[in-house]
């Protein structure tokens, strides 16, 4: 079945970096696009990134344009984010899920990993 | 910017139906998807364009739209669907929208 295993998340100060994964399994990894949302603590879901399913095309929220990247590995089965420049409202579980085109639904979820910016 | 309004909370009393709306302009014209969100785990899709159920999903979960809101009802709901519901489109202008969301209370 579908597995979406995120890491990477953890404490880190304003203006640092990260970088946090989502290793993929179970499905034709290479055939789909990814997203990444993000959810702040006892708030509602926010869309962060999506990539698509080659890598040929990448878009980003206005909240992290210019801060964040997105990437995938589809040889690793791996989608990545790098996080740069992170601010205190950066903070949230971020989810990477799956998607097959810009219409479609978010099928299936990881589990997420929290990332906390704070001095 | 295109935004989805969802009330923040509904109730509804154990054997009777569930009704959370989902509203935004032209909405009729989008494919709109909601998802399940328990306590400490994440996000399941429940209905994928407007109606449709993924495999698993239980019958008592359908889907509608009218104008510009959609409904994601929940005919006689368990305490195990007390969650929050997240509506969700795709907007070629604004890219992937979520509405705030919706706690669900069974009674």
């Amino acid at each position: 079945q579908v597995q979406l295993v995120e890491s990477g998340g953890g404490v880190v100060q304003p203006g640092r970096s990260l970088r946090l994964s989502c290793v993929a399994s179970g499905f034709t990894f290479s055939a789909y696009g990814m997203h990444w949302v993000r959810q702040a603590p006892g708030k509602g879901l926010e869309w962060v990134a999506v990539i698509w399913y080659d890598g040929s095309d990448k878009y980003y929220a206005d909240s992290v344009k210019g801060r964040f990247t997105v990437s995938k590995d589809n040889s690793k089965k791996t989608l990545s984010l790098h996080l740069n420049n992170l601010r205190v409202e950066d903070t949230a579980v971020y989810y990477c899920a799956t998607t097959r085109e810009p219409a479609a639904p978010l099928d299936h979820w990881g589990q997420g990993t929290l990332v906390t910016v704070s001095s | 910017s295109f935004d989805l309004t969802q009330p923040p909370s509904v109730s509804v009393a154990l054997g009777q139906t569930a009704s959370l709306t989902c509203g935004g302009d032209n909405i009729k014209t989008k494919d709109v998807h909601w998802y399940q969100q328990k306590p400490g785990q994440a996000p399941l899709l429940v209905i994928y364009r407007d109606y449709n159920r993924p495999s698993g999903i239980p019958e008592r979960f359908s889907g509608s739209k009218s104008g510009n809101t959609a409904t994601l009802t929940i005919s006689r709901p368990q305490a195990g669907d007390e969650a929050d519901y997240f509506c969700q489109v795709w907007d070629s202008s604004t890219a992937w929208v979520f509405g705030g969301g919706t706690k669900l209370t069974v009674l």
